[in-house]
């Protein structure tokens, strides 16, 4: 099986951009989707993107995902950032027998 | 509106056994693999268990292999996780989610999460 590696941390100021990455320890980063999920303090996670890039409806556009294969890793960008985007964020991607998560990056919106 | 309403957590003696189940709406629920999803306190979140839209494929993390099942109902659109043999390190949230996607040949991810219920493993 295969580890996704999150920063345990970032930070940025409203307004700015912030970029959380989620590597893939082995195989393809593209070989499956892979999911974000946001949990906001004391709430349960809910869907910011999907298959790799996909905004379930409702999700505001400033949030967006993308891979880079040459660190064979995933990305969501959160642009315009706003005191609410203060959360965890997970990302999950799978294999044919099981679902992997990363270990969750706390986004702190100083 | 998708809807995922879980129940049945509460507090269990280790060894001791309890069923969870989640009621599903808003959607065509034989559709869809189901899946389980845990978060200990304070932890992050950790994958259970699955089923595919028939009820024929289930799968499971390794350290809940023999102890738990998973099953649905696609007439109740219902999916319930029967635990037993509970320990202390499986106290935590649980939460139901639907798949990202309708027919997928496998499960993909969270597409939506229910507001999960609380199994507290103590004596």
């Amino acid at each position: 099986n295969f580890i996704l590696t999150q920063p345990h941390s970032v930070s940025a100021s409203p307004g700015k951009t912030v970029t959380i990455s989620c590597t893939r320890s082995s195989g393809d980063i593209a070989g499956s989707f892979v999911q974000w999920y946001q949990q906001r303090p004391g709430s349960t996670p809910t869907t910011v993107i999907f298959e790799d890039d996909q905004r379930p409806s409702g999700v505001p556009d400033r949030f967006s995902g993308s891979l880079d294969s040459s660190s064979n890793s995933a990305s969501l960008t959160i642009s315009g950032l706003q005191t609410e985007d203060e959360a965890h964020y997970y990302c999950q991607s799978y294999n044919s027998l099981s679902w992997v998560f990363g270990g969750g990056t706390k986004l702190t919106v100083l | 509106e998708v809807q995922l309403v879980e129940s049945g957590g509460g507090l269990v003696q280790p060894g001791g056994s309890v069923s969870l189940s989640c009621e599903a709406s808003g959607f065509i629920f034989s559709d869809y693999w189901m899946s389980w999803v845990r978060q200990a306190p304070g932890k992050g979140l950790e994958w259970v268990a699955y089923i595919d839209q028939r009820g024929f494929d289930l799968y499971y993390t390794d350290s809940v292999k023999g102890r738990f099942t998973i099953s649905r109902d696609n007439v109740r659109n219902t999916v319930h996780l029967e635990m037993k043999s509970l320990r202390a390190d499986d106290t935590a949230v649980y939460y139901c989610t639907r798949d990202t996607g309708p027919k997928r040949v496998t499960a993909g991810g969270a597409g939506y999460w229910g507001q999960g219920t609380l199994v507290s493993v103590a004596s």
